[in-house]
């Protein structure tokens, strides 16, 4: 079952903040966060593994609820090169690395 | 170090054709994956390995099949291609032994574009 992001699109000004969020019908044992540009392949941000974690890169942080199998991405102060499409990949083990991914969440900032 | 790279970056195939994509990565990465992305879509897992001379199904592995005959390399085979298989194909190589940490990390090629006639 894939998992559901939110929203679908978002459009900023540099300097605002968003949040995207990953929910998951399933257990989970990580979230994993990527972006990508057009055209490009996706580039990893963060892995957030069961025990609900956060973690900081940059001006963006993750946290991860296990009980509500729910991931939220959180990007404070967006600038320019945020802009591109988020996914996030869930995973019910440890050890297969077989991913799901969610459909994506289109972030645009406009100076 | 070339990282993870993928051969073509670009193919047209008709309906019925056969074709092998190549995935090559000299990080010395135990796993490898192949995903399509569509439109609307993320990714999606075709087939993956953990090891030399293992694969496994993904989510998506009808029509496809995989060799892993070196650690290097991954290959995926379309033996009778159809238009449903018109898609951007990204391999993707990861270190971990067996248990996932945090620091893990699915490493990305530059992608193949597909189009099945």
């Amino acid at each position: 079952q894939q998992p559901v992001q939110s929203p679908q699109a978002v459009i900023l000004r540099e300097g605002e903040d968003a949040v995207i969020n990953c929910s998951s019908s399933k257990a989970l044992y990580s979230v994993h966060w990527y972006r990508q540009k057009h055209g490009e392949a996706p580039v990893f941000l963060m892995i957030l593994l069961k025990g609900g974690e956060q973690k900081g890169h940059d001006k963006i942080s993750a946290s991860f609820n296990e009980k509500k199998q729910q991931s939220s991405l959180y990007l404070t102060a967006s600038q320019l090169s945020y802009s591109g499409t988020y996914f996030c990949g869930t995973d019910p083990t440890s050890n297969t690395g077989k991913l799901i991914f969610g459909q994506g969440t289109t972030l645009q900032v406009k100076p | 170090n070339a990282g993870v790279t993928q051969t073509p970056k670009f193919r047209v195939l008709k309906t019925g054709q056969s074709m092998t994509l190549l995935c090559a990565q000299d990080m010395n990465h135990e796993y490898m994956y192949w995903y399509r992305q569509d439109p609307g879509m993320g990714l999606r897992l075709i087939h993956y390995s953990v090891g030399e001379g293992t694969t496994a199904k993904g989510e998506v592995p009808d029509g496809y099949n995989v060799s892993r005959l070196k650690k290097q390399n991954f290959l995926l085979g379309l033996e009778s291609a159809a238009p449903s298989q018109t898609s951007v194909y990204f391999c993707a190589s990861e270190e971990r032994k067996f248990q996932l940490t945090s620091t893990d990390t699915q490493y990305f090629g530059p992608g193949t574009r597909l189009t099945v006639l």
